[in-house]
């Protein structure tokens, strides 16, 4: 199994409200990331997660919060979002989580903030 | 911090013309990706380029890794309506430093 699965695929919400975002592999990979994803540009890193600990945090605002409640699960909390929050939130994971290895992505979130 | 830059940003092609797209780095990469991104898709892995001077071919595609190992570029011969998406380099940084893209367009 090769693939890194996410749910919702689509997320309206209002800038009151709280969500989650979840993703999920199989493949026995140690290393997880969520990446940000404007129309048009590339991924942004957000977070890393290696061994289930969170290892690098790109200065994301707090209203951005990861957990990683095993080596195959990992959320993303969303609480008070803005507009410009409204982006594609793509999940991946690494054997590792060396800076060297392949990155296997996820279909991703689509949020919409209102 | 280290940047990718890539280029064109666009490039549109007709159907059966060759289309390549440039990754150039000011420090030396360990090694170099591209990634491949469908319309309304997620980023797919296509390659790995390690060895300074390596080439690897994919059917269509040509990788190429720059002697310095500061370069790459992608080379798709004969275009296909399939080959649509746009085309990442990413290196080594943090965890992987995306360039910005090409985005290929083909019209049969």
């Amino acid at each position: 199994d090769t693939e890194v699965t996410q749910t919702p695929k689509h997320l309206v919400m209002g800038m009151t409200n709280k969500k989650s975002l979840k993703c999920e592999q199989h493949m026995g990979h140690r290393a997880m990331y969520w990446y940000k994803q404007k129309a048009k540009k590339p991924p942004e890193l957000m977070f890393v997660y290696s061994y289930e600990k969170l290892s690098i945090n790109e200065s994301v605002p707090s209203r951005f919060s990861p957990e990683c409640p095993n080596s195959s699960l990992l959320n993303l909390h969303l609480h008070a979002l803005q507009p410009e929050d409204s982006a594609l939130y793509l999940c991946a994971s690494s054997h590792f989580g060396d800076r060297q290895e392949t990155q296997y992505f996820g279909p991703g979130t689509r949020l919409l903030v209102l | 911090g280290q940047q990718v830059m890539q280029i064109p940003q666009y490039q549109h092609v007709q159907e059966g013309e060759d289309f390549t797209t440039y990754c150039n780095s000011s420090t030396t990469l360990s090694n170099i990706q591209w990634y491949k991104q469908r319309p309304g898709g997620h980023p797919v892995f296509l390659i790995q380029l390690v060895k300074s001077g390596e080439v690897k071919k994919q059917k269509r595609l040509t990788f190429q890794f720059g002697e310095a190992k500061k370069n790459s570029s992608l080379h798709i011969t004969a275009t296909q309506t399939t080959d649509v998406g746009t085309y990442f380099c990413a290196g080594p940084g943090t965890a992987l430093i995306f360039g910005k893209g090409t985005t290929l367009s083909v019209s049969s």
